[in-house]
């Protein structure tokens, strides 16, 4: 089993409309969270880190349920540029190593 | 921008050759990990480095080696290399390497082709 799982999409959604990703891990003993997005061809980048009480940043909010072992990530009011893979990660404390999903990606048309 | 830096950008390699790439931290970091990325993929774990010293690895055989310098600059070397090698290859830069709490970010890649 892998140690995150993503549904790997696309998800093609229209502008303004709020789209949600989720991701579950395997390791109950993971200890740190986060949303990455990826353009085409470049390198990941932090979105935001995820918290156990969830956390708001303008039109994202990130939620984490550690009893069911998943994190979401909510995107409102989608915009043509928020179009991307988005990478869900997960660290489980052994030496900041990183766990990635395969990455959901996301097509926001006009 | 965010200060992680990668040489070269691409590459082309034939198999059983050797290969070098470069990794400049982020000012202030002191921990290095690798990445490789193929095609549709996320980035597997290649190993870390923390002061100099490989501080964990994931699957990947002996011919992925690396090292760390006093400033934490970075490289990875892959001996005899296979088709299979080809990917992106990304570096990536946080500030400690105990917790496992903190961020870590990520030079723009070097693209390796193995033919």
């Amino acid at each position: 089993r892998k140690e995150v799982e993503q549904d790997p999409g696309p998800f093609n959604v229209p502008e303004g409309a709020t789209v949600a990703f989720n991701c579950t891990y395997s390791n109950s003993a993971s200890q740190s969270f986060f949303w990455y997005r990826q353009d085409c061809r470049k390198e990941p980048k932090l979105l935001m880190s995820v918290y156990s009480s969830g956390n708001e940043d303008g039109r994202f909010t990130a939620q984490l349920n550690r009893a069911s072992q998943y994190i979401s990530l909510l995107i409102r009011d989608s915009k043509l540029s928020d179009s991307a893979t988005y990478l869900c990660v997960v660290n489980r404390g052994d030496f900041n190593k990183f766990y990635f999903g395969s990455g959901t990606k996301l097509n926001v048309k006009p | 921008e965010t200060g992680v830096t990668q040489s070269p950008t691409h590459l082309i390699k034939t198999r059983g050759q050797q290969v070098t790439l470069r990794c400049s931290s982020q000012s202030g970091h002191n921990t290095v990990s690798w990445y490789q990325q193929a095609l549709g993929q996320g980035p597997q774990f290649i190993f870390q480095y923390y002061r100099e010293e490989e501080n964990g690895r994931g699957n990947f055989p002996p011919r992925f080696s690396g090292l760390q310098f006093p400033n934490y600059s970075s490289e990875l070397n892959v001996n005899a290399l296979e088709l299979d090698d080809s990917a992106l290859y990304l570096c990536a830069s946080s500030s400690d390497a105990a917790g496992g709490y903190n961020e870590q970010f990520f030079g723009p890649g070097t693209r390796l082709t193995v033919l």
